[in-house]
């Protein structure tokens, strides 16, 4: 079946614009986590959604970035204002209840 | 808070040779323990997961990963290398109690192959 899918793959924007992340879960699964990978890092847990709910919000660098995920299926993560600081690759996951998760090919987001 | 430490940030191997990459983590209880691999322009795979049970765990691709509790590691290994598996590989670790899906990922290790 289809794996996680986010979109754009990569984006370039301007410092001080705002950027939409999307991220496509695979069918049917309730959670969704949003994490961050800088260059030569491991991924960092952003924010975790139950459903619909926000469960987890404590990786969210600061007020720039919030996620929804309005009717439980796909995610948008938004950064406002972007910052040179918040280039990097944003990954999504998706996971069963308690199980492991599966991870899309990621946005790479460069903030010139 | 968990944590999870790769001691070697890149491995150069021979194709047909051996593999063995090192993963320790810190955490305060029985560890839910994962290993990923990242290929240029593709996602994190799992290749492998333990969560309780035989501590010798097999994964696709021919890897597989020893639990040892005594010494706070979970090692991947692979008895011959192909040049296929040139990729980046992540050793992770879920987070305790309510947060119990949190992965925390190592830095990575970049393996390199050799022909």
């Amino acid at each position: 079946g289809a794996g996680v899918s986010q979109s754009p793959r990569y984006k370039v924007t301007k410092r001080g614009q705002d950027v939409a992340l999307r991220c496509d879960p695979i069918s049917g699964h309730v959670s969704l986590y949003w994490y961050r990978q800088a260059l030569g890092q491991g991924p960092e847990f952003l924010t975790y959604f139950n459903y619909e709910a926000q469960q987890d919000k404590s990786g969210l660098p600061n007020d720039r970035f919030s996620a929804e995920r309005p009717e439980g299926s796909i995610s948008t993560l938004t950064i406002q204002r972007t910052e040179q600081r918040d280039s990097a690759m944003y990954r999504c996951a998706s996971s069963a209840p308690y199980n492991e998760q599966f991870f899309g090919p990621g946005t790479r987001l460069t903030v010139l | 808070a968990q944590s999870v430490t790769q001691p070697d940030i890149h491995i150069t191997v021979s194709e047909g040779a051996s593999l063995e990459l090192r993963c320790n983590y810190s955490y305060g209880a029985t560890p839910y323990l994962f290993w990923y691999v990242q290929s240029p322009g593709q996602g994190l795979q799992l290749l492998l997961k333990y969560f309780s049970g035989d501590t010798l765990v097999q994964g696709i691709k021919g890897f597989e990963a020893e639990f040892k509790r005594s010494q706070s590691s979970f090692n991947l290994r692979k008895p011959s290398v192909h040049w296929s598996d040139a990729a980046e590989y992540f050793c992770a670790v879920v987070g305790s109690g309510g947060s119990n899906y949190k992965l925390t990922f190592g830095k990575g290790t970049l393996l390199t192959v050799n022909p």
